[in-house]
């Protein structure tokens, strides 16, 4: 089993859906939650960033951690074309280096 | 404002050849990372650096190899190119331990 888990899709949903992004992962040491986006041959770029459990809300996303259950989700409200992209997850413990998710390919479709 | 560069963008070479991609980065930042991005895989961590002399081996170290001389530089070195290694790979900082990791713009490689 991966340390963490993420559906790579591709998602397709219509202008204005509701997108709701998840992964798992094994590792209950993991204190560092984050979403990178990346467009097509760029880099990732931080999106949304949490700190243990919790929700954090930027706009029209969210991003909620459950320790719990070792799983993280992010929801865009609203989806516009512009947030077409691949999602990654990636969290770390302390100093340790950040790991991926596979990603997720989301389409929304004007 | 600070940023990181990878050189060259994208490369073409032959099986068995040595290459090698730079990094560079302003930030001034301890923490550089190398990660390879592939299909089905997402990003894969090949190597990293707390600091000057420090290097670490990542989860797909194998024919690759790093050095750290200074703070700003964390070049990557493919010993002898295979077409496994065909990828784009991205070098990245990070300021302090659990803070965000800023990417370059990729080295997209193909080994033929």
């Amino acid at each position: 089993q991966k340390e963490v888990e993420q559906d790579p899709g591709p998602l397709s949903v219509p202008e204005g859906a509701i997108v709701s992004l998840n992964c798992t992962y094994s590792n209950s040491a993991f204190q560092y939650f984050m979403w990178y986006r990346q467009y097509s041959r760029k880099g990732p770029e931080l999106l949304m960033y949490t700190y243990s459990s919790g929700n954090k809300e930027d706009g029209r996303f969210t991003a909620q951690v459950d320790k719990s259950s070792k799983y993280i989700s992010l929801f865009i409200r609203d989806s516009q074309p512009s947030d077409s992209a691949t999602y990654l997850c990636a969290m770390s413990s302390g100093n340790t280096p950040l790991v991926f998710g596979k990603g997720t390919r989301l389409s929304v479709i004007a | 404002d600070a940023e990181i560069t990878q050189s060259p963008r994208h490369k073409i070479t032959e099986t068995g050849r040595q290459v090698t991609l730079a990094c560079h980065q302003t930030w001034n930042h301890n923490n550089m990372f190398w990660y390879r991005q592939d299909l089905g895989h997402g990003l894969r961590l090949i190597h990293y650096s707390y600091g000057v002399q420090d290097t670490n081996k990542g989860e797909v170290s194998d024919g690759y190899s790093v050095s750290r001389s200074n703070t700003e530089d964390l070049p990557l070195t493919l010993e002898s190119a295979a077409s496994s290694q065909t990828s784009v790979y991205f070098c990245a900082t990070r300021g302090a331990p659990g803070g965000e990791l800023f990417f370059g713009e990729g080295s997209r490689l193909t080994v033929l």
